[in-house]
């Protein structure tokens, strides 16, 4: 039973383009959403994170959205750099971290 | 500052050997993490500890112990391996408060044959 779900295993976006990666999940007790980055032969990193409380988060390039009746979470990447390919992974938390499978970012020059 | 650093990066095991994989910190943070992914899924939690002394079963702890004798270290034991352990093994810490932002290792890459 999948609590988090990335449902695109991958993405290819022009540069400078908008990338727009999405999660989705089940439990509506999760009262923290982190965005992790992860490139090859690397630990994850992390990006930007939303409470529970919030809709939106935003730290320079990157937007985190949240839906809390849809229970879906959503980052923006405002203009896509080569740089931003690698591995996202979102995140959730109930006592522990609950990690999707993450969506594979590409981005074409 | 190192950060995490996980030892050691690769490993081939046969079924039935032991090993046991070490994860530093040099932030001071009280928790410490074990987790393992595995192609097409999300990082599972194998075991973690709020502090030193302390340990506690995550999501997948079955056939792994923890120990944590120091603050610093958090050791990761595989006492009889088997091919359902070839994974990528991360190892993450982070303060006791906070965002609950977790700093990772590199990871080590483990197969059991």
């Amino acid at each position: 039973d999948q609590q988090v779900k990335q449902n695109s295993p991958s993405l290819s976006v022009q540069e400078g383009r908008i990338s727009i990666l999405n999660c989705d999940y089940t439990n509506s007790m999760f009262d923290y959403f982190l965005w992790y980055k992860k490139y090859p032969a690397e630990g994850p990193t992390f990006l930007i994170s939303i409470s529970s409380i919030k809709d939106k988060n935003e730290d320079g390039r990157f937007t985190v959205f949240l839906n809390k009746s849809a229970k879906h979470l959503s980052l923006h990447i405002v203009p896509s750099q080569p740089g931003d390919s690698a591995v996202y992974f979102c995140a959730a938390r109930n006592y522990q971290l609950i990690w999707g499978a993450g969506t594979k970012l590409i981005i074409k020059p | 500052n190192a950060g995490v650093t996980q030892t050691p990066k690769f490993r081939v095991l046969k079924t039935g050997q032991s090993m046991t994989l070490l994860c530093a910190q040099d932030m001071n943070h009280e928790y410490m993490y074990w987790y393992r992914q595995d192609p097409g899924m999300g990082l599972r939690l194998i075991h973690y500890s709020v502090g030193e002394g302390t340990t506690a079963k995550g999501e997948v702890p079955d056939g792994y112990n923890v120990s944590r004798l120091k603050k610093q270290n958090f050791l990761l034991g595989l006492e009889s391996a088997a091919p359902s352990q070839t994974s990528v093994y991360f190892c993450a810490s982070r303060i006791r408060a906070g965002n609950n932002e977790q700093f990772f290792g590199p990871g080590t890459r483990l197969t059991v044959l």
